[in-house]
């Protein structure tokens, strides 16, 4: 138990489909991020936030839009994705994002695009 | 560029030991982490380096030289349960963490 949760833990959805993926942190954390996982590739930065602010975005696509409505919650919002965008997306949290604090993962979610 | 590298898999037999090696090259370093990673699980938290040295932690070690670049975790006393994705990512001057490719250890009876 990590005390990062994620839902769904499998998506599959057709290039036309709107979902959203789910995150929650239960660690009083105030930095929160998502990570791409693709087989055999080091993990990808996508996001992050500090205190609910958007602090980074590393050039990613349009059709993955993040909202942080609160310190314990993070959404990935897609629409219009690819065949290439199936992985596993990690949720990770940390006390804060300037620092040298160990980052907790959510289970993460498979996302199959078909 | 950054980068991280460490093998892709290794093979070990239940109750050996075994080292995962990892180099890097980044901007800056603010320490190094390794993280254990189960088939459909969550990377879970092993160890975090900043200074020289070893650092050890029941079963599990990790050691890190600046100077050179490197760190190894090592697994003694093999467990069936061992058998994981083992993911070394280094701090860099922005507090970013670069991470490897992941190294998957496969244990044998």
């Amino acid at each position: 138990e990590t005390g990062v949760t994620q839902t769904p833990r499998h998506l599959v959805m057709g290039m036309t489909n709107k979902k959203s993926l789910k995150c929650e942190q239960h660690l009083g954390h105030n930095a929160m991020y998502w990570y791409k996982q693709s087989a055999k590739k080091p993990l990808e930065l996508m996001f992050v936030y500090n205190f609910k602010e958007q602090t980074e975005n590393n050039s990613v696509p349009s059709r993955f839009s993040p909202e942080c409505p609160n310190s314990s919650h993070l959404f990935l919002h897609l629409h219009t994705l690819q065949p290439e965008d199936s992985a596993l997306y990690l949720c990770a949290s940390s006390q804060e994002r300037e620092h040298t604090d160990t980052q907790y993962f959510g289970p993460g979610t498979r996302l199959t695009v078909l | 560029g950054q980068n991280i590298d460490q093998p892709t898999e290794m093979t070990a037999t239940e109750g050996a030991i075994v080292q995962i090696n990892c180099t890097y090259q980044t901007s800056g370093f603010n320490g190094l982490f390794w993280y254990q990673q189960h088939a459909g699980e969550a990377p879970t938290f092993l160890s975090y380096n900043v200074l020289d040295g070893l650092e050890e932690k029941g079963r599990f070690s990790s050691f890190l030289s600046r100077s050179k670049g490197y760190s190894y975790l090592l697994l003694k006393e093999l467990q069936m349960k061992d058998s994981a994705s083992y993911l070394c990512a280094v701090l860099d001057s922005n507090y970013q963490l670069i991470w490897g490719a992941g190294t998957k250890l496969i244990i044998k009876p």
